[in-house]
């Protein structure tokens, strides 16, 4: 079975500070990994994907991640935060097969202050 | 990137109603879609996956009588809620898998208001 932990249900970075949203996963099968991003009252945009290719991932707005399996992480970087990146952000795993059944994380709250 | 519609995105209705909502995908053919339930502040909560020409696979704890699902097409699949309560006022999630990408796109929500 999968699960995903998400470290800090909050967090606050100043514009133009790194963004770092962590995101740790457990899964029995070579994991597919993706991270949303939802806006108030909206649905959930897909920011970036890992699906066994390249390790480094970079999605939309600048954001990326990297896969590290010895680490079961998938951490979410931005270099430089940007007020319209205050969001909730959800991290989630799937068991491989082509993103069937997703498993989120709690998700975390990005506050960005000016 | 590949778009899901949801309609209605907000409803209020009186207790014992029944409301649907649907969802649609716009630009891929979708034989899954999946239905989620989000609280306020927190995770989103799968119900079921919706399969194409076959009946819906339900999560434990959620009642199939009391969620009703229909995937008629490869483009719609159909929520109901029967005889709604106010404990069901929720947001609702949808999302169609998009074999070729390999990805879940999810719908922009609907939220239920029941009185």
């Amino acid at each position: 079975a999968q699960s995903v932990t998400q470290l800090g249900s909050h967090v606050s970075v100043s514009e133009g500070a790194l963004v770092l949203l962590r995101c740790n996963y457990s899964s029995s099968v070579p994991p597919y990994l993706f991270w949303y991003v939802q806006y108030p009252n909206q649905g959930l945009q897909l920011l970036l994907k890992y699906t066994s290719a390249a390790t480094l991932v970079k999605g939309i707005n600048g954001f990326e991640a990297e896969f590290k399996k010895s680490e079961t992480s998938f951490h979410l970087t931005k270099p430089s935060a940007h007020m319209s990146d205050a969001a909730e952000y959800f991290c989630a795993v799937s068991d491989g097969k082509g993103a069937q059944k997703l498993v989120f994380g709690q998700g975390t709250r990005l506050t960005i202050n000016p | 990137g590949a778009v899901v519609s949801q309609h209605p995105s907000r409803v209020i209705c009186k207790s014992g109603t029944s409301v649907k909502i649907e969802c649609r995908s716009l630009d891929f053919q979708a034989t899954t879609m999946f239905w989620y339930r989000q609280f306020p502040k927190q995770s989103l909560m799968l119900m079921a996956t919706s399969n194409e020409g076959s009946k819906a696979t339900y999560e434990q704890g959620v009642e199939k009588d009391k969620f009703l699902i229909n995937h008629a097409s490869l483009t719609l699949s159909t929520l109901t809620v029967t005889s709604a309560h106010p404990e069901d006022s929720s947001f609702y999630i949808c999302s169609a898998r998009d074999i070729r990408q390999e990805t879940q796109y999810f719908g922009p929500g609907t939220r239920l208001l029941v009185l």
